[in-house]
């Protein structure tokens, strides 16, 4: 199963833009990119999903890099809301299955 | 409309006991998945069921572990014979989508403690 690497944990101030990297060397061509979130005490939630371009929602943006080794999610004004521990995983639309690394925890400043 | 839930919200056992923690997905999704979460670390994937097909048990640490889904909709994981280690908030989620998108909705999870 393809792996990604995210740093442990990040810091931002309240209302500044957010990037969170994701490392995804071994990814296939199959391989869809996903992001989740999980608030504190709430099982994770959607956030996006990319194959190879980038892609835009209400919640945040997601950019690829053109040889899909890494991809970095965008929050693009951060809210107190947003503290949360942000998980890179690599989905193959064949076998479904997700695997979660340890994730990001994002801390966010008043 | 209502989302994932799962009950207990919290279970405390011991050594040796069997446990039953229940899953009741949303409404009409077809896939169902079953993950466990230790203190401070990701998910780790235990088993999917989707539709009518036998499920893929292979994230199941051991033989004490089982799950079923009955008529296609609540879905039930035993541990029997539970041990300090299986103490971790079991996550159940759903989805309507098994395909590319896949958005999973998550429960808020049975946190388990085995003393």
């Amino acid at each position: 199963d393809a792996k990604t690497t995210q740093p442990n944990s990040m810091e931002s101030n309240e209302e500044e833009p957010v990037h969170l990297p994701c490392n995804h060397s071994t990814i296939s061509g199959t391989d869809y990119i996903h992001w989740y979130r999980q608030l504190p005490s709430q099982g994770p939630e959607y956030v996006i999903h990319g194959l190879t371009s980038n892609v835009n929602n209400r919640m945040a943006s997601l950019a690829i890099a053109e040889d899909r080794k890494s991809s970095t999610l965008i929050l693009h004004r951060a809210t107190l809301r947003d503290a949360a521990v942000y998980y890179c995983i690599l989905r193959d639309v064949v076998t479904y299955k997700y695997i979660f690394g340890t994730g990001t925890r994002l801390k966010v400043l008043a | 409309g209502a989302g994932v839930s799962q009950s207990p919200s919290n279970k405390v056992t011991e050594k040796g006991k069997d446990v039953e923690l229940r899953c009741d997905p949303i409404s009409g999704h077809t896939a169902l998945y079953w993950y466990r979460q230790s203190l401070g670390q990701g998910l780790e994937f235990l088993i999917y069921f989707q539709g009518n097909s036998a499920p893929d048990k292979s994230g199941l640490p051991s033989d004490r572990f089982s799950a079923e889904r009955t008529g296609g909709s609540v879905s039930t994981l035993t541990i029997q014979r539970t041990q300090q280690e299986d103490s971790a908030v079991y996550l159940c989620a759903s989805s309507d989508d098994p395909g590319v998108v896949n958005e999973q909705f998550f429960g808020p999870g049975t946190r388990l403690t085995v003393l």
